[in-house]
C-alpha cells in the first residue's frame, strides 16, 4: 500500500470561496479515494476516481487525477462552515489493498 | 452507502483492565476489516488488517498480543486492547471493505479509549 501526501496541511477560506487540496503519490494506482474526517468522528467516503479517468464530479466536489504527473487534485466550490474538516487521499493499487493515509489537509471554513 | 457501526463510541477503564471494542457492518458482509489508531491532530496509523476465519495481520511495530483481533463472523470484527495502559489512550477506528472491486472502505465513528 502507499499513502498520498496532501497539500497544503492546512487551509482557511471564507465561506462561499472556492477549497483546493492537492495530493501527489509515488507509484501506480488502480484508482485515488478521498475521504472526509470532521473532527473526532469516523472518515466518510467522498468520491472515487479511477486511474483511466481524469475529472469526476460529485455535487460541489470536483476530482481531477493526473496520472503521468502523480497528483489529483479535490476542488470543493461554494464552500460552507459545515465543510470544515480533514480531508484524506488515499491512493489505491488494488481492490481489496489496505489503505494507508497521509497527514491529511485541515480546512477550516469562516462563516 | 453501506453503514459500519462500533461500539462503545467512548470507555475510560482503570490501568491493567481489557476492552473490547465491536465493529459491525450492519447491512452488507465483510470478509475484510482495518483497524486504525488516531492520536490528537494526526492521521490515522493502520494497526491490522482483519480477515474472516482466519488470523489478522498486524502492521509492524504493531503488538498482536496487546491487542487481540477476532472476526468471527462476516459482519463482526472486534478488537481487544489487553491489559491496557494511559500510552494505549486513543482513538480507535474501524472500516470495512464493502465488496466492491474498487476498495472502498466504510468507517465506523470511532471509539475513544481513556486509560487511568
Amino acid at each position: 500500500s502507499q499513502q498520498g501526501e496532501e497539500d497544503p496541511q492546512a487551509l482557511s477560506i471564507q465561506e462561499g470561496e472556492n477549497a483546493t487540496m492537492n495530493c501527489s503519490y509515488k507509484t501506480s494506482i488502480n484508482n485515488l479515494q478521498w475521504y472526509r474526517q470532521n473532527s473526532g468522528r469516523g472518515l466518510v467516503h467522498l468520491i472515487l476516481i479511477r486511474s483511466n479517468e481524469r475529472e469526476k464530479h460529485s455535487g460541489r466536489l470536483r476530482v481531477t487525477l493526473d496520472t503521468s504527473k502523480k497528483s489529483s487534485s479535490l476542488l470543493i466550490t461554494a464552500s460552507r462552515a459545515a465543510d470544515t474538516a480533514s480531508y484524506f487521499c488515499a491512493p489505491t493499487t488494488g481492490a481489496n489493498s489496505k489503505l494507508t493515509f497521509g497527514k491529511g489537509i485541515t480546512l477550516s471554513v469562516r462563516p | 452507502g453501506a453503514v459500519v457501526s462500533q461500539h462503545p463510541s467512548w470507555v475510560i477503564c482503570k490501568s491493567g483492565t481489557s476492552v473490547k471494542i465491536e465493529c459491525r457492518s450492519l447491512d452488507f458482509q465483510a470478509t475484510t476489516m482495518f483497524w486504525y489508531r488516531q492520536f490528537p491532530k494526526q492521521s490515522l496509523m493502520l494497526m491490522a488488517t482483519s480477515n474472516e476465519g482466519s488470523k489478522a495481520t498486524y502492521e509492524q511495530g504493531v503488538e498482536k498480543d496487546k491487542f487481540l483481533i477476532n472476526h468471527a463472523s462476516l459482519t463482526l470484527s472486534t478488537l481487544t486492547v489487553t491489559s491496557a495502559h494511559p500510552e494505549d489512550s486513543s482513538f480507535y477506528i474501524c472500516s470495512a471493505l464493502a465488496g466492491s472491486h474498487t476498495g472502498e472502505l466504510f468507517f465506523g465513528e470511532g471509539s475513544r479509549l481513556t486509560v487511568l
